[in-house]
Formats: structure tokens, C-alpha cells, sequence
């Protein structure tokens, strides 16, 4: 069973940036994905960004290219997001989530709030 | 760009009713499609993948169909748990994941 637990949520001014991290552990699979999903305050899912095992691929939702960065350390078995520029509009629960190759999401962090606030 | 359509937004049931929610795709996603349960202050779970397959641990009463652009979730008989916000995804064509704006099943 993976767990995974997310930490580094905040309050933050808008501008400013924030990294979250997703510690993982439980993965026997050397294929997988790993999600940034998040959920505004009241509203829905919201898939934000996923990076393979390896490291070498990489893809972004349209509405944080440019200003997120994800990215992993398969050392410490801990994946980030790293938020510049953050806008009120970006303030929501953020969930890590696994998934195979493709795959929907077996697994979920709790998730960590983020408020973009002046 | 794909969009996942859910209805209704809300579904009022009774204890012991049939729920059937409903999920539609703006192109085919084949049936690469999953439903997920969330419950508040939670995190999502997954309930359903590839449209019929139950995930580890989930009770027969949930079940799914459908493919290419349509698809079904249904509860047979609402047990107290079940009330809870479901939301389905479409992984067919991505990134980006997709999915839709969810379906609060209220008592």
C-alpha cells in the first residue's frame, strides 16, 4: 500500500512562492506517476501536474505552466511542487496522488491548504 | 480539449435506494474512466476504474458501465457512508488528467 504525506502548506502573499513536498513511501512499482491534484475552497478537482518515475517526463495543467515546477528526489522518496507568482485563484488543498503509467490515482495524500493572501 | 460533464450536480436519496449518477465524456475516452469518492475533509478515494472495475476493498454494491462517451455509476442500496461527493476522471487522453465537476449524492 502507498502512503504518502504532504507537508509545506501555508499562508502566503500573493507574488511570493511556497514548495510543498509529498513524502512516499510503500512503492514497489519502478513505472509509475506522480499527481499534484488540487481543490479550491467549495469546488472541485483539479489536476495540476504529474512527473514519471524516472524523472524525465513532466506535464502541467495550462493554469500553472510557467509558475509551477514539480519535481522528486527518488533518494528521499519525496516529490515537491514548487509555487512562484502564486495568485488568490491558486489558494486550495493540495493532494499528491499516485498512479501507474496512465492509470487513475490507487493512492492519496491528506492534502495541505494553501492560502494565497495578502 | 476534453471535457468530463457529471449529472445531476446533486442527487437527493433515500437509505436503502438505488443512486445512479452519470458522466459523460466530450470525446471517447474508450473505457479509461474512473470514479472516485470523497467525503468531507478527505481525500479522494477510487472506487471504480477502466468504467466496471471495483478498486481493492470496495463493496459490491457499487458498480459502473459504460464506454467510448457515456458512463453510469450506481449504488444499490445507499448505506449512511455512501453520501458523499463523486467525481469521475477520464485518463484516456492526457495529460491533462480530467475530471468532472462532481455529483454530492445528499440524503
Amino acid at each position: 500500500q502507498v502512503q504518502l504525506v504532504e507537508s509545506g502548506g501555508g499562508v502566503v502573499q500573493p507574488g511570493r512562492s511556497l514548495r510543498l513536498s509529498c513524502a512516499a513511501s510503500g512503492i514497489t512499482s519502478s513505472s509509475y506517476g506522480m499527481h499534484w491534484v488540487r481543490q479550491a475552497p467549495g469546488k472541485g478537482l483539479e489536476w495540476v501536474a504529474v512527473i514519471w518515475s524516472d524523472g524525465t517526463n513532466k506535464y502541467y495543467a495550462d493554469s500553472v505552466r510557467g509558475r509551477f515546477t514539480i519535481s522528486r528526489d527518488n533518494s528521499k522518496n519525496t516529490l515537491y511542487l514548487q509555487m512562484s507568482s502564486l495568485r488568490a485563484e491558486d489558494t486550495a488543498v493540495y493532494y499528491c496522488a499516485y498512479s501507474g503509467y496512465y492509470r487513475p490515482f490507487d493512492s492519496w495524500g491528506q492534502g495541505t491548504l494553501v492560502t494565497v493572501s495578502s | 480539449e476534453m471535457v468530463m460533464t457529471q449529472s445531476p450536480a446533486t442527487l437527493s436519496v433515500s437509505p436503502g435506494e438505488r443512486a445512479t449518477l452519470s458522466c459523460r465524456a466530450s470525446q471517447s475516452v474508450t473505457t479509461n474512466l474512473a470514479w472516485y469518492q470523497q467525503k468531507p475533509g478527505q481525500a479522494p478515494r477510487l472506487l471504480i476504474y477502466d468504467a466496471s472495475t471495483r478498486a481493492s476493498g470496495i463493496p459490491a454494491r457499487f458498480s459502473g458501465s459504460g464506454s467510448g462517451t457515456e458512463f453510469t455509476l450506481t449504488i444499490s442500496s445507499l448505506q449512511s457512508e455512501d453520501f458523499a461527493v463523486y467525481y469521475c476522471q477520464q485518463y484516456n487522453n492526457w495529460p491533462p488528467d480530467t475530471f468532472g465537476q462532481g455529483t454530492k449524492l445528499e440524503i
